[in-house]
């Protein structure tokens, strides 16, 4: 069975809005969430880590105030695209890792920015 | 810093013939290393790994990958293409003893099946 739950799998929406994209992890607990991003045709750029109870890191030349992440709890990390534009429109996949857990990912959520 | 190098960005078989997608890493410490398969509007789904011992590493639906250090290489195989397989490979490395294990992705090898 699934390991990560990801939600929405799917969202299209208007450009202005913020875009919340939950991540959860089902068969054990999350030490640490990964936010990644996938353009089409091409492979995963890690956004950000983040652990438990701690703020969030970004990789360089994402902004941290436009992808805001809180992993409020051992099971559940929320990525918000705020105020969201067309090239904002992209696959978003987030992973989890446990200890001793390999990383196990989402199935993903495409995000359409009209 | 560590680093993926997957040749091939598309890679064609007939049904029934070997699979074999190539990857090449770089690493400063022993990495771990796996495969990853995505299929279209899906998230990664592992394949294998390798971390220590066996260097010949089985993994799910029939592929297997060796671990060469001489030639920093982790190339997967399978001895007989299904349909099925079509998908877009990632090979990724993760160096162990990073405090956050972080994993690098290759670009991905989309492997397309011919029937």
């Amino acid at each position: 069975g699934a390991v990560v739950s990801q939600h929405p799998s799917w969202v299209i929406c208007k450009s202005g809005t913020s875009v919340k994209i939950e991540c959860r992890s089902l068969d054990f607990q999350a030490t640490t969430m990964f936010w990644y991003r996938q353009f089409p045709k091409q492979s995963l750029m890690l956004m950000a880590t983040s652990n438990e109870g701690s703020k969030a890191t970004y990789e360089q030349g994402v902004e941290k105030d436009k992808f805001l992440i809180n992993h409020a709890s051992l099971t559940l990390s929320t990525l918000t695209v705020t105020s969201a534009h067309p090239e904002d429109s992209s696959f978003y996949i987030c992973s989890v890792r446990g200890v001793s857990q390999p990383q196990h990912f989402g199935d993903g959520t495409r995000l359409s920015i009209l | 810093a560590q680093s993926v190098t997957q040749l091939g960005s598309h890679v064609s078989v007939s049904e029934g013939a070997l699979v074999l997608l190539r990857c090449n890493y770089s690493s400063s410490v022993p990495p771990y290393l796996f495969w990853y398969v995505q299929y279209p509007n899906q998230g990664l789904q592992l394949l294998l790994k390798y971390t220590t011992g066996a260097t010949l590493v089985k993994g799910i639906n029939g592929f297997e990958a060796e671990f060469k250090k001489s030639e920093t290489s982790f190339h997967l195989t399978k001895p007989s293409a299904h349909m099925s397989d079509a998908a877009e490979y990632f090979c990724a490395v993760s160096e162990k003893g990073a405090g956050s294990y972080q994993l690098t992705f290759g670009k991905g090898t989309k492997l397309s099946v011919i029937p």
